[in-house]
């Protein structure tokens, strides 16, 4: 079965603080995709990053990173010197191609909140 | 505005009655998702569509809900005999076909509430 987990159900934090958001994943597929959206207050899921299960090369885009580790099934998501326009819920997703088809499968989001 | 749009942004219906929501895709993307989305957790997966053709249904769709894209551009979901347990956020994306990575665009989605 493919399985998201994301244990922090919320995470406060203060402007400027780096802030890391945990995503597991299970599947038994050999090629799959990650991805992460953030969803803010509006509603609209936005796609920041999306990762294929053969390139575990890490990506770093402005203020946004993420470590994508195959031995401990894990695609975490790192923001530095975090502002209050960060504050949203993050969803990790996992796309698998052999069993699934095309749809993704989230995680239950991570509800950040950025304080000033 | 060349994004996903999805009409309407909420919906109040009494228990019982049909509706039927909009997706607009973004144009060029021949693949359309439907997803609803629960307080605290995140969306799951309802129906897909490449062009006109309905490739795959969740067995969360039960067989009051129903969707169709009629000439591959845009799509509907329509209710039947709405439950409370209904009330949730509907979702659409779209995206290209072609390699299975390729990222879905959401919509602001529509969020019903069964009275």
């Amino acid at each position: 079965a493919q399985k998201v987990t994301q244990a922090q159900t919320e995470i406060s934090v203060v402007e400027k603080e780096d802030v890391t958001l945990d995503c597991v994943y299970e599947t038994r597929d050999t090629t799959y995709y990650l991805f992460w959206y953030k969803q803010p207050p509006s509603g609209e899921l936005v796609f920041l990053i999306r990762r294929n299960s053969f390139d575990e090369q890490n990506e770093i885009s402005g203020r946004y990173s993420w470590n994508f580790q195959k031995s401990t099934s894990s695609f975490n998501f790192t923001i530095t010197a975090s502002q209050v326009v960060d504050s949203a819920v993050y969803f990790c997703a996992l796309r698998c191609i052999e069993e699934y088809g095309n749809k993704l499968v989230f995680g239950a989001g991570t509800i950040l909140r950025v304080k000033s | 505005d060349t994004g996903v749009s999805q009409d309407p942004r909420h919906k109040i219906t009494k228990r019982g009655q049909n509706v039927t929501f909009r997706c607009d895709p973004i144009s060029e993307h021949n693949r359309l998702y439907w997803y609803r989305q629960t307080l605290g957790q995140g969306p799951e997966f309802l129906t897909y569509f490449q062009n006109e053709a309905q490739l795959e249904k969740s067995r969360l769709l039960s067989d009051r809900f129903s969707a169709e894209r009629p000439k591959g551009s845009f799509s509907t979901l329509e209710i039947q005999r709405t439950e409370q347990g209904d009330s949730a956020m509907y979702l659409c994306a779209s995206s290209l076909s072609g390699a299975s990575g390729t990222e879905a665009f959401f919509g602001q989605g529509t969020r019903l509430t069964v009275v």
